[in-house]
């Protein structure tokens, strides 16, 4: 298994550019969710998901859109990005009873 | 939820014990407590949970207080490898337990040195 894969590595916009931020995982896992970091920062939830179809906001949900078609897909949407939005992006996965949160490697976003 | 108290860093020496604290004071009885690592750069990385008893496997163990005010997490032969940011979260178990969230905290750098 891959595990969780999380696309691009690094990407850097201009402020008011979109892109999504894609996140796959092969586990078969019911569970999603989107975290961000900042420097000397903890992890803060944006969204998350427990299946195809449902997604929730968490912490910090605004200027960030998620969808959940399959159950392993769930993309990051930046529709407008804003300097504050630089930051290290992590996906995780988990079965819905799960103790065991599996996060990917992380993308590293730079917003100009 | 419940928060949680940790140093910002401690020190210690290649193969000897690390034992890092964990103050949790206002935990309640349903609540979980868990730990996850971070290795610079790199995703945060299960590393063990328990509710009231002392838990271990194959990275660590996990001393739960009586009281379960606090607890430690112990690396019983630190490795450069173990050098990472540690964090200590407490968890609510939800109703049905499928929309549990887990807050980290800024958690205990650990430097393990030579």
């Amino acid at each position: 298994n891959a595990g969780v894969t999380q696309t691009p590595k690094f990407q850097v916009l201009k402020t008011g550019q979109s892109m999504t931020l894609q996140c796959a995982q092969d586990m078969n896992h019911e569970y999603m969710s989107w975290y961000r970091q900042d420097p000397g920062m903890g992890l803060r939830l944006i969204h998350y998901s427990v299946g195809a179809g449902i997604t929730d906001q968490g912490e910090v949900p605004n200027g960030y859109n998620v969808s959940r078609s399959t159950t392993e897909d769930f993309p990051l949407r930046l529709l407008s990005a804003a300097p504050s939005q630089t930051s290290v992006y992590f996906c995780a996965s988990r079965q819905i009873t799960g103790e065991k949160l599996f996060f990917g490697s992380g993308t590293q976003l730079s917003v100009l | 939820d419940a928060k949680t108290t940790q140093p910002t860093s401690m020190d210690c020496a290649e193969g000897r014990a690390a034992n890092l604290p964990c103050n949790h004071s206002t935990i309640s009885g349903n609540e979980y407590v868990y730990w996850y690592r971070q290795i610079h750069s790199q995703g945060p990385q299960y590393i063990i949970h328990g509710l009231k008893n002392n838990e271990t496997n194959e990275m660590a163990s996990l001393i739960i207080t009586e009281d379960r005010k606090s607890s430690t997490l112990i690396l019983p032969h630190a490795t450069l490898r173990d050098t990472a940011v540690y964090y200590c979260i407490v968890r609510v178990e939800g109703s049905g337990g499928s929309n549990y969230k887990l807050t980290f905290g800024k958690g205990t750098l650990l430097t393990v040195n030579p």
